[in-house]
């Protein structure tokens, strides 16, 4: 069975700070994709990344940045310089890829505040 | 419309009584999806359509739940004989074909059993 675990329920921090949420999974596929979605107040959630299992390479956009490490089953996603517009939870999910579709498990969520 | 339209974004109903939430997804997507979302965790798989049939319904948790898609464009998602554990946000998400990456959610239905 596949399992997202993120074990940050709530971060608080400072504006200009960085912060980074953390994602382990489990699954027994060898073909996999990870993402992660952001759910602001509104409720609609947005995405922000995929990245397949065959892709280690450390991705950047903009302030946000993912370090995928597959030896620790790990997908972080780390917010350079944090704005309060950044306040949010950050959901972290796994997808199977040997069936089609987006059939997404989700962790429970991280809930970023960002104060000023 | 420009993105996902669920309707009604708000109900709240009795024990026992029928729901129906009906989602209109991004025009020419011929995925579809629904979770639902429960107070403090994150959303959970429901249902899967590709274009009119249910592809993937393993989700759906027992009878009562049923869901449709009859022109492989707005779907419905049924409730029958509400029990006060249905409560949550149910989420609708579509996207151009399978395995394409990014879904696009609607702001959801939040149901209320009473």
């Amino acid at each position: 069975a596949q399992k997202v675990t993120q074990a940050q329920t709530e971060i608080s921090v400072v504006e200009k700070e960085d912060v980074t949420l953390d994602c382990v999974y489990e699954t027994r596929d060898t073909t996999y994709y990870l993402f992660w979605y952001k759910q602001p107040p509104s409720g609609e959630l947005v995405f922000l990344i995929r990245r397949n299992s065959f892709d280690e390479q450390n991705e950047i956009s903009g302030r946000y940045s993912w370090n995928f490490q597959k030896s620790t089953s790990s997908f972080n996603f780390t917010i350079t310089a944090s704005q309060v517009v950044d306040s949010a939870v950050y959901f972290c999910a796994l997808s199977e890829a040997r069936r089609g579709g987006n059939k997404l498990t989700f962790g429970t969520g991280t809930q970023l505040k960002v104060e000023l | 419309g420009a993105g996902v339209s669920q309707t009604p974004s708000n109900k709240v109903t009795e024990k026992g009584k029928y729901v129906e939430l009906r989602c209109d997804p991004i025009s020419g997507h011929t995925a579809l999806y629904w979770y639902r979302q429960s107070l403090g965790q994150g959303p959970e798989f429901l249902i899967y359509f590709q274009g009119t049939g249910a592809a993937d319904d393993s989700g759906l948790p027992n009878d009562r739940f049923f869901a449709v898609r009859p022109e492989g464009s707005v779907s419905t998602l049924k409730i029958q004989r509400t029990e006060r554990g249905d409560s949550a946000v149910y989420l609708c998400a579509s996207g151009q074909g399978a395995n394409t990456g990014e879904l696009f959610f609607g702001e959801g239905s939040r149901l209320t059993v009473l």
